[in-house]
């Protein structure tokens, strides 16, 4: 079964800090994984997807087959960035469905 | 563009009540999902509907959840009776189509069971 994990609930760093926020999924094809953040008291949001290998808001993240991971990188973190961050998997079934990790919250403190 | 809109934002009930949310997706989006957000976890995908009809329902609680999408546009998800493991953010998002690689979600509704 497809499956993602995030293995950190929250992650503390200091503003100027490198960032890497876990994902690890289970998917034996080609897969298709996403990011999405939510900031405070705002909506579910799109950070980012493999297939477009954008940097936004000088956030990055590199599928890797091997390792099965799709982790989340920024070299210098700031306030702003504190939010709550979702890696996403989508399904194989064409249905568009997306599979969820648990979330990692990322503090990043003055 | 206006975005999604769900109502109502928050909801009290106790258990064995009957309850339901409304979704209401952005202009010309034919698919709509219905997530389920337990405090702690990532959204849960309860069901999904490419217009009028429903694309994956696989883990919907059938026995007392129930959702319809009539007209292809807003949709309805209800809950009869709930319980306790109900209590959760219940979030509503929409995308072109279901090849589309971006989810646009609504605000959620955060619903309590006591």
């Amino acid at each position: 079964a497809q499956r993602v994990t995030q293995p950190e609930k929250l992650l503390s760093v200091f503003k100027g800090a490198p960032v890497e926020l876990k994902c690890n999924y289970s998917y034996s094809g080609s897969p298709e994984l996403f990011w999405y953040v939510q900031y405070s008291r705002q909506r579910l949001q799109l950070l980012l997807r493999h297939i477009s290998r954008e940097s936004i808001k000088g956030f990055t993240a590199d599928l890797n087959k091997g390792e099965t991971s799709f982790h989340l990188k920024k070299p210098f973190a700031q306030e702003e960035d504190s939010a709550m961050y979702y890696c996403a998997l989508k399904s194989p079934s064409n249905t568009g469905k997306l599979i969820f990790g648990q979330g990692t919250t990322l503090q990043v403190k003055p | 563009e206006a975005g999604v809109a769900q109502s109502p934002r928050y909801k009290i009930i106790e258990k064995r009540q009957s309850v339901a949310f409304w979704c209401n997706p952005i202009s010309g989006h034919a698919t709509l999902y219905w997530y389920q957000q337990i405090l702690g976890q990532g959204p849960k995908l309860l069901i999904q509907f490419q217009n009028n009809g429903v694309v994956d329902d696989s883990q919907l609680p059938k026995d007392r959840f129930s959702a319809e999408r009539l007209k292809g546009v807003d949709s309805t998800l209800k809950i009869q009776p709930a319980k306790l493991e109900d209590s959760a953010v219940y979030l509503c998002a929409s995308s072109f189509t279901t090849d589309d690689n971006e989810q646009f979600f609504g605000p959620g509704t955060r619903l309590t069971v006591l």
